[in-house]
């Protein structure tokens, strides 16, 4: 089974408005980090947010926020009044185990598209 | 401004030939990843380090090895390429520090068009 699954390829955003992009993990591990990367066309990954599994609040970065719905293994990416800079490549990414050292298992990713 | 080189980043060879692709970070990092993206398939993991002269296998190891001599250098290694390794290769470095979300930091990419 799929650790991680992205079920959106492509979203479309008008400039502006927030968008969600979606995420969802297996993992029988109590412990692990979720994390939101960040790819644009020139193909360098950026990191932008991250949530680990005893974390009560969700977290947020500046536009970004991760909502973290542990019950139903979802972590949906949340990006506010988007930009025309935010058209790039998604993915979201699980770390299992209590240490940070461990390996990332990613998703397949998602084409976000803002328009102007 | 820290960072993570990745030696070439487009290559082109010919089936059956040896690949060396190199990356290096200035971070410090103890821990060290390649990657292979291919479209819709995310990203593989094919191998990684967790120090000097240490290695594990990632999910699709078949066809490469890698190397890790010194802590800020880690070469992925085609010892034969073949077409089917045609791909882009990313490389990528995080601490296992206390301190940190052990967040990965990539390099630019390196992409190998095997003919």
């Amino acid at each position: 089974a799929q650790k991680i699954t992205q079920t959106q390829p492509g979203m479309f955003v008008q400039e502006k408005e927030a968008v969600t992009l979606d995420c969802t993990y297996d993992t029988s591990d109590p412990s692990y980090g979720l994390f939101w990367y960040k790819q644009p066309s020139s193909g360098e990954m950026i990191f932008l947010i991250y949530q680990g599994s005893y974390d009560q609040q969700n977290a947020t970065e500046g536009r970004y926020s991760l909502n973290f719905q542990k019950a139903r293994k979802s972590a949906n990416l949340v990006i506010s009044a988007s930009q025309l800079g935010d058209s790039a490549m998604y993915f979201c990414a699980m770390r299992e185990g209590d240490t940070n050292a461990g390996k990332s298992t990613f998703g397949d990713g998602t084409t976000l598209t803002v328009k102007p | 401004d820290v960072k993570v080189t990745q030696s070439s980043r487009y290559l082109v060879k010919r089936t059956g030939e040896k690949v060396f692709l190199e990356c290096v970070q200035d971070m410090d990092h103890e821990n060290m990843f390649w990657y292979r993206q291919d479209p819709g398939l995310g990203l593989r993991l094919i191998y990684f380090s967790y120090d000097v002269k240490m290695k594990e296998k990632g999910d699709i190891p078949e066809g490469y090895s890698v190397s890790r001599e010194k802590k800020e250098r880690f070469s992925l290694i085609l010892e034969s390429a073949s077409t089917n390794q045609t791909s882009m290769y990313l490389c990528a470095s995080s601490s296992p520090g206390q301190v940190t979300t052990g967040e990965l930091f990539f390099g630019e990419g390196s992409r190998l068009t095997v003919l």
